[in-house]
């Protein structure tokens, strides 16, 4: 089955350091997202990225987040500068077009950012 | 604002037994998904209802949705260790296609011991 892949698995970080994470999601999908995961509490939705912009994002998604999609397969998600509740497994995801057949949503395995 | 509350949040259960995971939700969806995430791993998708009534199976889960109701259950028959797991339920809004705006469940975690 097709992934999403996500890279780095795993940042470490300074306070108020800038971080940039990636996924590529999968080639013929058209949805992108970001949803993020504290440790031990709910999934939480970042943002929705269609038609090279922002769809939907949510109210953790002040100034300091950025996405952007630079190329045909890489979707980026930037963090200027980095708070330590920031710290989180993030998740990129993505989905094809169309409903209701194309309703599944791909995770992927996650980017685990440690802030100090 | 849409809340997704699932219970119970921690099942430990034996080997061989029945048991069902609730998920209430607090507006009108009519999409709403089962996730399954081990320990440190991404989510993996269960299941995906769209419709009042849908109910879907995989091996020894099953699935089903009442819109009426605003609540899916995940049905466990037969429980084997391999399912000891947390579980999410997630809600989309009714809205077209811009957007899948999950909302999750706070996650059942399930321990199915021998």
């Amino acid at each position: 089955e097709p992934e999403v892949t996500q890279t780095p698995s795993h940042q470490v970080t300074q306070m108020g350091q800038e971080v940039i994470l990636r996924c590529v999601p999968i080639s013929n999908h058209l949805y992108f997202y970001w949803y993020r995961q504290i440790l031990g509490q709910k999934v939480e939705f970042l943002v929705s990225f269609y038609n090279n912009e922002i769809s939907e994002k949510s109210e953790i998604f002040d100034d300091q987040f950025s996405v952007e999609r630079p190329d045909g397969s890489n979707f980026t998600l930037k963090i200027r500068s980095t708070k330590l509740e920031d710290s989180a497994m993030y998740f990129c995801a993505s989905r094809s077009w169309g409903a209701p057949t194309n309703e599944k949503l791909f995770f992927g395995s996650g980017t685990q950012l440690s802030v100090l | 604002e849409l809340k997704v509350e699932q219970n119970p949040l921690f099942l430990s259960m034996q080997e061989g037994k029945n048991y069902t995971i609730y998920c209430n939700y607090s507006t009108t969806s009519d999409r709403l998904y089962w996730y399954r995430q081990d320990p440190g791993k991404s989510l993996e998708s269960l299941f995906v209802l769209l419709s009042n009534g849908a109910v879907k199976q995989e091996g020894r889960l099953m699935a089903s949705l009442d819109t009426k109701a605003r609540l899916s259950t995940l049905h466990i028959t037969a429980a084997v260790h391999d399912l000891s797991a947390t579980y999410f339920c997630a809600v989309a809004p009714p809205r077209g296609n811009a957007g899948n705006m999950l909302t999750f469940g706070g996650g059942t975690r399930l321990m199915v011991k021998p």
